[in-house]
Order: structure tokens, then C-alpha cells, then sequence
């Protein structure tokens, strides 16, 4: 069965210092990935996604992604953190063997101090 | 705007009473998607359509609850003699996938979410 995990619940970060949200895959076949973000009380927004091809994906807001696949690993990452980026994010893949759903880790929650 | 919207935003029921959370996609996607995410938990799926055809339903998904998408256009989801582990936010996201494609790769887009409290 294809799954997600965040290994880590809340992630702290000063603003202007690079961070990382870790991510782990399982999945049977080629890894569709993705990463949303989520604010309170809201919807999830698309960040990025990895079908194939270069390992870095670029995507909104500056965020960046490497995948990873002898480590299993899609970890996303941003070159210099600002308070805004401070939210739930979520790591998830595609279950294209079966229905086309998105399998969700957990949520890292990342902190980002003034 | 033309994203994913949901409608109510907020929800706040008795225990027993039936409610119904509309969703309306992306103009021209094809493909709706209904999620429940429980508090400090992801998304889970519950079920999809694509055009108005209801594909699959997650062994999540109750009998108490129901979902339509009756012009493919629109969705609506039903939850019958609500209880209070219902209460939870219900995602609704669209996508849009051609049909031609045998590997599907589209994005879901999702709109504001729905939240339940079930008192």
C-alpha cells in the first residue's frame, strides 16, 4: 500500500534561514508526489508536485522539493524562510493503482521566529 | 474567483440531524474529490467522481453518508443521522484529467473546506 511520513509534528525556523519539511515515501511503482500548505482554517493550497523527470521541482512561493530515490525521500525546502511561510504543511502521493486519491502524511507544522 | 468553493463554511448540528455540504469545482474539471480531515490528521479520502459518475467510495464513507454529482458539475454530500464523530472538515477538490490519458497526472485543486461540529 502506498503511504506518506512526516517524520516530524512542527518544524522551528529563524526568518531568513533556510528549512527543510522532511518527507518519506512507500509506494509500489513510480511515486507521484506532491506538497500543499495549509493556513488556519482553511483549504489546502498546491505547492508542488514530481511525475518525473529533474529531482528538484520549483514551485510556488519560492518552495522548492528534491526527490529522492534511494532514500524514499521528497523533502521540501525554501532557500530563506519568512513569517508567512508559518503553516501546516502536507507531504502527499498518488494512489494511481487505484483511484487516483492522495494519500496524506500527518502535517508538519513549521514555525517561522522574527 | 474561480476556484474550488464550498458552501457552508461552518456547520454546527445535533447529534441525529441530517446535513448537506455543497462543493462546487473548477469550471471544466472533470474530476471532484471529497476528503475528511480530522483535527492534526491529513486529509483522508472519502470518495470521487469523474464527470458524473461516482468511481469509488472509501470504506470511510458510511452508509449515512451519500455524495452526488447529478450534471457534473456540482457535488453535494449527505451525512444522515449525524454523529458526533462526524464532526471533522470536509474538502472537496477538482482536477482536470483527459480521458485520452492512460497515466493520469492532474493536480486537485481544493477549495476552503467545509466544518463540521456535531454537538
Amino acid at each position: 500500500a502506498q503511504s506518506v511520513a512526516q517524520p516530524e509534528d512542527q518544524v522551528n525556523v529563524a526568518e531568513g534561514n533556510p528549512l527543510t519539511v522532511k518527507c518519506t515515501y512507500s509506494v509500489s511503482g513510480n511515486p507521484y508526489l506532491f506538497w500543499y500548505v495549509q493556513y488556519p482554517n482553511r483549504g489546502l493550497q498546491f505547492l508542488l508536485k514530481y511525475i518525473t523527470g529533474d529531482n528538484l521541482v520549483k514551485g510556488s512561493y519560492g518552495f522548492e522539493a528534491e526527490f529522492n530515490k534511494s532514500q524514499t525521500s521528497f523533502h521540501l525546502k525554501k532557500p530563506s524562510a519568512l513569517v508567512s511561510d508559518s503553516a501546516l504543511y502536507f507531504c502527499a502521493v498518488r494512489d494511481f493503482y487505484n483511484t487516483d486519491k492522495l494519500i496524506f502524511g500527518t502535517g508538519t507544522r513549521l514555525q517561522v521566529f522574527p | 474567483d474561480t476556484g474550488v468553493s464550498q458552501d457552508p463554511r461552518h456547520k454546527i448540528t445535533k447529534r441525529g440531524q441530517n446535513v448537506t455540504f455543497r462543493c462546487d469545482p473548477i469550471s471544466e474539471h472533470n474530476r471532484l474529490y471529497w476528503y475528511r480531515q480530522t483535527l492534526g490528521q491529513g486529509p483522508e479520502f472519502l470518495t470521487y467522481f469523474q464527470n458524473e459518475a461516482q468511481l469509488e467510495k472509501s470504506r470511510l464513507l458510511s452508509d449515512r453518508f451519500s455524495a452526488e454529482r447529478p450534471k457534473g458539475s456540482f457535488s453535494t454530500l449527505e451525512i444522515q443521522r449525524t454523529e458526533q464523530g462526524d464532526s471533522a472538515m470536509y474538502l472537496c477538490a477538482s482536477s482536470f484529467a483527459p480521458t485520452s490519458q492512460r497515466v493520469v497526472t492532474d493536480t486537485q485543486y481544493f477549495g476552503p473546506g467545509t466544518r463540521l461540529t456535531v454537538l
